[in-house]
């Protein structure tokens, strides 16, 4: 069964203070992995697609990773506008719906 | 940008009321998708379509049923609403396999 587990469920960091947040996943293929920023009360915003094993995105402080069992997002010297909630998905094949598989997420708060 | 509309942020209902939860994109997108989240749970999929007048089921279709007379428009249709039905619905398009999905900013409905 194609499954996602993302670790740690909730992160709290001091401004600045840099780490990773992890993404384990397992699929019988992967057409893609993406991770998404969630704010509260709103719908899941597009970060990053990792299409194979050792690609990688960065994006300001963000930059994801991917091995053929795991993602990590990291983090560098974050800010508090940085909190929110980050999903963890992957888009299995064979399978031409486009439908994502999601992890739990992990809430990040960000203190000044 | 691609632009997902759910028409409503917040709504009451009442146990055993129909419930219709629209959802408009922009993009002409063929796939669009119902997803619910819960916390502790994530983001679990309802029910997708590929195309006009087609559907499947996803994870979680008990208690649900959906609507694509047009390309843009997805509608989820609860049919007698329950107070289990309480939840966070989130609407997405794609525009292809291996492509992100784009999501609305979600529709928080209770049931009382």
């Amino acid at each position: 069964e194609d499954q996602v587990t993302q670790s740690p469920e909730a992160l709290r960091l001091q401004e600045g203070e840099s780490s990773s947040l992890n993404c384990s996943y397992t699929v019988s293929g992967l057409r893609g992995l993406f991770w998404y920023r969630q704010d509260p009360g709103k719908g899941p915003e597009f970060l990053f697609t990792l299409y194979s094993a050792g690609e990688e995105k960065e994006k300001e402080r963000l930059k994801a990773t991917l091995t053929k069992k795991e993602s990590f997002l990291h983090i560098t010297a974050p800010k508090p506008e940085d909190s929110a909630t980050y999903l963890c998905a992957v888009q299995a094949s064979p399978g031409n719906t486009g439908k994502l598989i999601f992890g739990q997420g992990t809430t990040l708060q960000v203190k000044p | 940008d691609v632009k997902v509309t759910q028409s409503s942020r917040y709504l009451v209902k009442r146990t055993g009321e129909k419930v219709f939860l629209e959802c408009v994109q922009d993009m002409d997108h063929e796939n669009m998708f119902w997803y619910r989240q819960d916390p502790g749970l994530g983001l679990r999929l309802i029910y997708f379509s590929y195309d006009v007048k087609m559907k499947e089921k996803g994870d979680i279709p008990e208690g649900y049923s959906v609507s694509r007379e047009k390309k843009e428009r997805f509608s989820l249709i609860l049919e007698s609403a329950s107070t289990n039905q309480t939840s966070m619905y989130l609407c997405a398009s794609i525009s292809g396999q291996g492509s992100p999905l784009h999501f609305g900013n979600g529709t928080r409905l209770t049931v009382t």
